[in-house]
């Protein structure tokens, strides 16, 4: 099984461009989410998924957009980059919670992009 | 949007000693807590899952213990290791969306 999987790993865009990052998982997950890590400030939340064909908006979507045609495939889109969206992003991806009693379920991270803007 | 705090910052020990983080959240419609630890160029990787009040988990010299009535999470670490050194994030969901909220992670240093 090869996870969650992320690509590319690093990419420099310039400000005003547009880009995808891919994030492609083969574990069955309903769930999936994509987070950017900034320095001092952990992992914050973007958009997420809880399902082929539904989406919804996460602590920071100004910017980003996402779509899930399939299980498999998040892609986030950068519609016009700017320089405070450089950063690390990271997929993550989990089962999809049968109720309450089951508990919540744990996040399979991908490896990270690392994208700057100049 | 949930507000996660974990405290320390950051941490410095030394090889031996046991050492202990705060994760709060808020008390009102909990759902669970996530522990994950995340070594430097890695991906963070999952430790442990509470959902209910009381509830203690361990795994090796790792342990954490989850008081929902109070909003707070303990990760306690017996007997530091230089290979324990990573930041270690808590997350927690509430019943009204299915997503994590992280806490920005508590950065610990193990020194030899």
């Amino acid at each position: 099984n090869a996870g969650v999987t992320q690509t590319p790993k690093f990419q420099v865009l310039k400000t005003g461009q547009s880009m995808t990052l891919q994030c492609a998982q083969d574990m069955n997950h309903e769930y999936m989410s994509w987070y950017r890590q900034d320095p001092g400030m952990g992992l914050r939340l973007i958009h997420y998924s809880v399902g082929a064909g539904i989406t919804d908006q996460g602590e920071v979507p100004n910017g980003y957009n996402v779509s899930r045609s399939t299980t498999e495939d998040f892609p986030l889109r950068l519609l016009s980059a700017a320089p405070s969206q450089t950063s690390v992003y990271f997929c993550a991806s989990s089962y999809r919670s049968t109720g309450a009693s089951s508990g919540a379920n744990v996040l399979t991270f991908g490896a990270g992009s690392r994208l700057t803007v100049l | 949007i949930l507000n996660v705090e974990q405290s320390p910052q950051s941490l410095h020990v030394q090889e031996g000693d046991s050492t202990n983080f705060t994760c709060s959240f808020p008390s009102s419609n909990f759902y669970a807590l996530h522990w994950y630890r995340w070594e430097t160029a890695k991906s963070p990787e999952a430790l442990f899952v509470m959902t209910l009040n009381g509830d203690e988990k361990k795994k090796g010299r790792i342990s954490a213990t989850l008081n929902t009535k109070e909003g707070y999470s303990y990760l306690y670490i017996k007997g530091s290791q230089p290979e324990d050194s990573a930041t270690y994030l808590c997350a927690c969901r509430d019943t009204g969306r299915r997503a994590l909220t992280f806490g920005s992670g508590t950065r610990l240093q193990v020194q030899p």
